[in-house]
Formats: structure tokens, sequence, C-alpha cells
């Protein structure tokens, strides 16, 4: 079935440093890619999306790309803030069908 | 605009009682999912109503079930609970046409002691 791997955490980074975080999946068809954030004692948040190939998701200084050939949807920010700590999900979905969540990755900026 | 409401926000139960958690999708939405966050893990998937039948269902064991209304509300039920059903459970609202947008509520945080 379809599947997504994310990068362990905990990321820890200073403030102003860039983050990447890994996402690759597995899915027989083309399905839609998603980052949502999750703050601490809180329900998830939608970052960005991307629905077709080559498409790049941004919001809030975050930006991934939809990558078919790699089946990848990396995570990226040139400059992280304090207020970034949360844990973030990569999710896929296929019409039809439910979320499918990577484990999360916890990200730690310090000041 | 309501975005998606859970409740209870917090509660406990005791090993072998049964609990009922509540989900009101946001307005206009008429598909709502439910999913279980376990500590340090990711949501999975528990189970999806539409037009007040459940359309999908995950891994889950028959003591989870669900109902929606007509008003589009829903409800996940479990029964016989186990200390290993101590997670945070989601709600996901969407409309059906279109995908793919989700909305989640904040959870209900279920404590089985």
């Amino acid at each position: 079935g379809d599947s997504v791997t994310q990068m362990e955490g905990p990321v820890t980074l200073s403030e102003e440093a860039f983050l990447t975080i890994n996402c690759t999946y597995t899915a027989t068809g083309y399905p839609s890619l998603f980052w949502y954030v999750q703050y601490p004692g809180e329900g998830l948040q939608l970052l960005l999306k991307a629905t077709k190939a080559d498409d790049k998701g941004s919001n809030k200084g975050f930006e991934a790309t939809y990558r078919k050939e790699t089946t990848s949807f990396h995570l990226e920010k040139g400059s992280v803030q304090v207020s970034d700590s949360a844990v973030y999900f990569c999710a896929i979905n296929q019409a039809g069908t439910a979320l499918i969540f990577g484990k999360g990755t916890t990200l730690s900026v310090s000041s | 605009d309501a975005g998606v409401t859970q409740s209870p926000t917090h509660l406990i139960k005791t090993r072998g009682q049964q609990v009922t958690l509540r989900c009101s999708p946001k307005s206009g939405h008429d598909t709502v999912s439910w999913y279980q966050q376990a500590l340090g893990q990711g949501p999975q998937f528990i189970f999806q109503y539409y037009e007040e039948e459940e359309r999908q269902r995950g891994n889950f064991p028959d003591r989870f079930s669900g109902h929606q209304f007509p008003n589009y509300s829903s409800e996940l039920n479990v029964n016989a609970l186990l200390l290993g059903d101590s997670a945070l459970y989601l709600c996901a609202s969407s409309l059906v046409q279109s995908f793919p947008g989700y909305t989640f509520g904040s959870g209900t945080r279920l404590t089985v002691v």
C-alpha cells in the first residue's frame, strides 16, 4: 500500500539557519502531497500542498516541490525562527482514499 | 466561519469502559474522517463517513465504531477500552467534490488508566 517516509528527528537548529526535512513516498498512482504542522498541544494545520508533478507549494516561507521522478516532497525554509518549533508531518492522498502520514519530524529552533 | 469542532478536549477513562467522541465539521463540508495519533507517532486513519455511511476503514478493530448524522456531524465510539487506546483523536472534515481539502480539528486527548 501507499506509504510515507520522513527523516528521523529531532532536528535542532539555531535561528536563521536553513531547514530541510526530507520526505519520500510510495504510491501506485499520482497522489497529492502535503505538509502539516502540529504545534505543542494542538491539532494539525495544513502548511502547504502540491497536487501534480513539479508543483511548488509555499506558505510562511516554507516551500516544497513535487518531484515525481524521485517520489519526494522535501520541506525547506531559508531562515527558521523560534516560532517554527513544532512537529512537521508529510502526507499523501489519492482521490477516494484517506490521508496517509509519515511519523513526523520534530523541529526545535533556539535563539 | 467555524472550523472543525471536537468535544471533549480531554477525558480520562478506565480500562474496559466505553467512550464517545464528537466532531462537528467545518461549515459546508459533508465528509468526516477520524484519525488516532499515539504519542510520538503520525496520525493513523480509523474510518471515514459520507452520507451517513462508513465509506472507508483503516486497520482498526471492531471496538472502534462511528456514526454520521444528517447534519454531517459525527461520533467515534470505542468499546472495551485498552491502555493502548490512549491517544489524541483527530477529526478531519472535507467536501467530497473538492478534493483534496481536509480541515482538522484540535483533537480529543483520551487517556485510559
